[in-house]
């Protein structure tokens, strides 16, 4: 079964930094796109970025430009996203999701447990 | 950017019921719509994409329709299980969701 483990969540202070990460198993990691998504609390869902499946493309929403990098490890079946400059706004629980295989239309069909960024002083 | 705008935001109905839930896109997104179901702490699962297939395992009482710019998921004989937050996406050009619809209990 298809399996995605979000971790890397944590307290932390108005402009600092935070790496998260997502371990997928059950698929062959490589053939899909993979995807942040984030949820402030009592809140709706917010796209953050995407990757392709090679790397070679990234996408981010407007408030994260700039800021957050998102990025993978094929060889170890792992997602990352790099924060930096973290603000208040950024609190959320924040998921990674598989996104469709390259050259697909499809929305995302696992999502990762999900792992809380607290961004206060 | 495309906006998707969903309503009611809150919706109130009792086991047995049927509803249904409306998702408006900003322009057209052609069939490219998606609808998932979240309780609360949990991630958000995948019910229906291309507007009205069924992901594999969803229950039949679950459907949805539309294209364009309206769309709707109905859930026809509600059970105690279906009591969550709906929400759309459209995944025609980047990504963007509705911001929700919470079902309760009458």
């Amino acid at each position: 079964d298809v399996h995605l483990v979000d971790s890397g969540g944590d307290l932390v202070k108005p402009g600092g930094s935070l790496r998260l990460s997502c371990a997928a198993s059950s698929f062959t990691f490589s053939d899909y796109t993979m995807t942040w998504v984030r949820q402030a609390p009592g809140r709706g869902l917010e796209w953050v970025s995407s990757i392709s499946t090679s790397g070679d493309y990234t996408y981010y929403a407007d408030s994260v430009k700039g800021r957050f990098t998102i990025s993978r490890d094929n060889a170890d079946n792992s997602l990352f996203l790099q924060m930096h400059r973290l603000r208040a706004e950024d609190t959320a629980v924040y998921y990674c999701a598989r996104g469709p295989p390259l050259g697909i239309l499809f929305p995302f069909d696992y999502w990762g447990q999900g792992t809380l960024v607290t961004v206060s002083s | 950017d495309i906006q998707m705008t969903q309503s009611p935001s809150t919706l109130s109905a009792s086991v047995g019921d049927r509803v249904i839930i409306t998702c408006r896109a900003s322009q057209s997104i052609s069939s490219w719509l998606a609808w998932y179901q979240q309780k609360p702490g949990r991630a958000p699962k995948l019910l229906i994409y291309k507007a009205s297939r069924s992901e594999s395992g969803v229950p039949s009482r679950f459907s949805g329709s539309g294209s364009g710019t309206e769309f709707t998921l109905t859930i026809s004989g509600l059970q105690p299980d279906d009591f969550a937050t709906y929400y759309c996406q459209q995944y025609s050009s980047s990504y963007s969701f509705g911001q929700g619809t919470k079902l309760e209990i009458k």
